[in-house]
């Protein structure tokens, strides 16, 4: 069936430095793929988001290119901030969602 | 602003006793979720619906039932609690094509205790 598989945090990282966070997925067809974020305390909300081979998903700094011949959608931020510590899922999407484990990043000033 | 409510953010509860959580959505979705999520694990579906009525086994769907009278809101049922589902419970909602489009709607979760 299909699955998602994401990098084991936790993740801990200084301010402004280089984030990737690996997804790796398998999956018939040519799903859409997403990243969701979740808060401290709050629940999870859509990141980015791209819906075919080559497209790359955006938003608040965060990009990932949606790659079929490695079937991967590493999520990465040239430079991270304290408020960009969350919980990261990397997504699969077919109805329902197919999620991974997620990602804890720590960022520290 | 777009919302998804869930009735209670902590509960503690006893093994064996009954308990429901509701989650009610304000954005006419059809389509309606239940998660628990709990570390290591990440994200398991346990129910979700498409409509009123509909109910559709998740990944976990065993100790847990649901209910669907109306389109806005989705309730899960513990009908004897066990110490092995406490947990965080995400519900979620999403209009039909949610599931291609990925815009799922969480509400902040419901954190269950059982002594």
């Amino acid at each position: 069936g299909d699955s998602v598989t994401q990098m084991e945090g936790p993740v801990t990282l200084s301010e402004e430095a280089f984030l990737t966070i690996n997804c790796t997925y398998t999956a018939t067809g040519y799903p859409s793929l997403f990243w969701y974020v979740q808060y401290p305390g709050e629940g999870l909300q859509l990141l980015l988001k791209a819906t075919k081979a080559d497209d790359k998903g955006s938003n608040k700094g965060f990009e990932a290119t949606y790659r079929k011949e490695t079937t991967s959608f590493h999520l990465e931020k040239g430079s991270v901030q304290v408020s960009d510590s969350a919980v990261y899922f990397c997504a699969l999407g077919n109805t329902p969602l197919v999620f991974g484990k997620g990602t804890r990043l720590s960022v520290i000033a | 602003d777009v919302k998804v409510t869930q009735s209670s953010r902590y509960l503690v509860k006893r093994t064996g006793e009954k308990v429901f959580l509701e989650c009610v959505q304000d954005m006419d979705h059809e389509n309606m979720f239940w998660y628990r999520q709990d570390p290591g694990l990440g994200l398991r579906l346990i129910y979700f619906s498409y409509d009123v009525k509909m109910k559709e086994k998740g990944d976990i769907p065993e100790g847990y039932s649901v209910s669907r009278e109306k389109k806005e809101r989705f309730s899960l049922i513990l009908e004897s609690a066990s110490t092995n589902q406490t947990s965080m419970y995400l519900c979620a909602s999403s209009s039909p094509g949610g599931g291609r489009t990925g815009e799922l709607f969480f509400g902040e979760g419901s954190r269950l205790t059982v002594l």
